[in-house]
């Protein structure tokens, strides 16, 4: 069983839709997060849920809306998507304490 | 807050030679260190990771990385590289004051040569 799983792996859509990828973790953790990275692989943080609750926004654009439904969940929506968003999402989870975060495998955003 | 900043983003080595990859930190208070490694088209995986334990830490696939207060650094180092070590390297940093988000570097990609 995949810890943290991801859905869709790519996503090729138009300037303009909008779209939502999913996050799901079963390691029983409280704490998840939203991390983008760049085409020159620079990470950086977007959001971070504690058992729902938001802890961290960092400026994103509010276009961006992370939705948590329970805290095995973190969903990211996105709204009028401009062709910037192109990116990497990576969900991730952790303990609170957050000694490890586990990764998932990403989403590719390619917005034409 | 807390920043880390690797120097070198592309580092070559030879196959058996030693892997150092530079990273230093700055922190106001005493951090949480990490090492992540991205293999092409994949998340990202814990190497190792200090938590104010010992300052030696080894990691998994025969990575070691030494906390030195005193130079702000946390390189990680392998003695002997393998042509499957070739990714891309993380370092980063985090603190309960920063809601315990991680704080990355910009990445150092290792290249291994036969």
């Amino acid at each position: 069983d995949t810890a943290v799983s991801q859905t869709p792996k790519y996503l090729v859509t138009q300037m303009g839709n909008d779209k939502s990828i999913k996050c799901e973790q079963n390691l029983g953790h409280d704490t998840m997060y939203w991390y983008k990275q760049d085409s020159k692989k620079f990470l950086k943080i977007m959001f971070s849920y504690n058992n729902k609750e938001l802890i961290i926004n960092e400026t994103v654009p509010n276009r961006f809306s992370p939705k948590s439904p329970d805290k095995a969940h973190l969903n990211l929506h996105i709204n009028s998507l401009e062709l910037g968003d192109s990116a990497v999402y990576f969900c991730a989870s952790s303990r609170r304490d957050n000694t490890e975060a586990f990764f998932g495998q990403g989403t590719r955003l390619t917005v034409v | 807050a807390q920043s880390v900043t690797q120097l070198g983003s592309h580092v070559s080595v030879s196959e058996g030679a030693l892997v150092l990859l530079r990273c230093n930190y700055s922190s106001s208070v005493p951090p949480y260190l990490f090492w992540y490694v991205q293999y092409p088209n994949q998340g990202l995986q814990l190497l190792l990771k200090y938590t104010s334990a010992a300052t030696l830490v080894k990691g998994i696939n025969g990575f070691e990385a030494e906390f030195k207060k005193s130079e702000t650094s946390f390189h990680l180092t392998k003695p002997s590289a393998h042509m499957s070590d070739a990714a891309e390297y993380f370092c980063a940093v985090t603190h309960s004051n920063s809601g315990y988000a991680l704080n990355f570097g910009k990445g150092t990609s290792l290249l291994v040569t036969p």
